[in-house]
């Protein structure tokens, strides 16, 4: 099994619609996650943390912790043309401080 | 405020040579982590520095190695060039020891023919 696991997508969403983005983890221990957006050729930027169970908001950006189900999920509202990006989800490894990433899941707005 | 800076942008070398890749954190972070990412898949974590200090190291062999200065920059060092080491080499700074969150520099993006 692997340590962070998404789906590699492509996800197409139209404009204005919710995106839905999904992450499983599997060190049970693990306390904190990162979502990043990175652009084709650019590298990651983050765009949310979470630490605790339930939901976090910041502007259109919903990350929901699910920590009993070790799953995590980032909800992007309203969807622009401008999110289309491969979404990262990051886990804290409570094992050995590690920082692990997901492949990534694309996500492409459609107009 | 400057964020992560990283040195050189792009780079070609060939195989066996050996390369020194450069970062410079935020601002007032202490802690520099470096990663691998390939085409098609996510950074993999190589090292971690903080306070000069080795934190943890990621499954990469002895070819790869790094340190930290003083002023907290790091170099990452990959001799005996391989091929398959062509990859974008992301820095990634934080505040403090344990890695929350980080933020990413440019990258190097390495080429080895």
């Amino acid at each position: 099994q692997k340590e962070v696991e998404q789906n590699s997508g492509p996800l197409s969403v139209p404009e204005g619609a919710i995106a839905s983005l999904n992450c499983t983890y599997s060190d049970r221990g693990s306390q904190s996650f990162f979502w990043y957006r990175q652009y084709s050729g650019k590298s990651p930027e983050l765009i949310m943390s979470i630490y605790s169970n339930g939901d976090k908001e910041d502007g259109r950006f919903t990350a929901q912790l699910n920590k009993a189900s070790q799953y995590v999920s980032l909800l992007i509202r309203d969807s622009q043309p401008s999110d289309s990006a491969t979404y990262l989800c990051a886990a804290r490894m409570n094992r050995d401080d590690k920082i692990i990433f997901g492949k990534g899941t694309r996500l492409h707005i459609l107009p | 405020d400057a964020g992560v800076t990283q040195s050189p942008t792009h780079l070609i070398k060939t195989r066996g040579q050996q390369v020194t890749l450069r970062c410079s954190p935020i601002s007032g972070h202490k802690s520099v982590s470096w990663y691998q990412q390939v085409l098609g898949q996510g950074p993999q974590f190589i090292f971690q520095y903080y306070e000069k200090e080795e934190r943890g190291r990621g499954n990469f062999p002895d070819r790869f190695s790094a340190r930290q200065f003083p002023n907290y920059s790091s170099e990452l060092n990959v001799n005996a060039l391989l091929l398959g080491d062509s990859a974008l080499y992301l820095c990634a700074s934080s505040l403090g020891g344990r890695p929350y969150e980080q933020y990413f520099g440019p990258g190097t993006r390495l080429t080895v023919t």
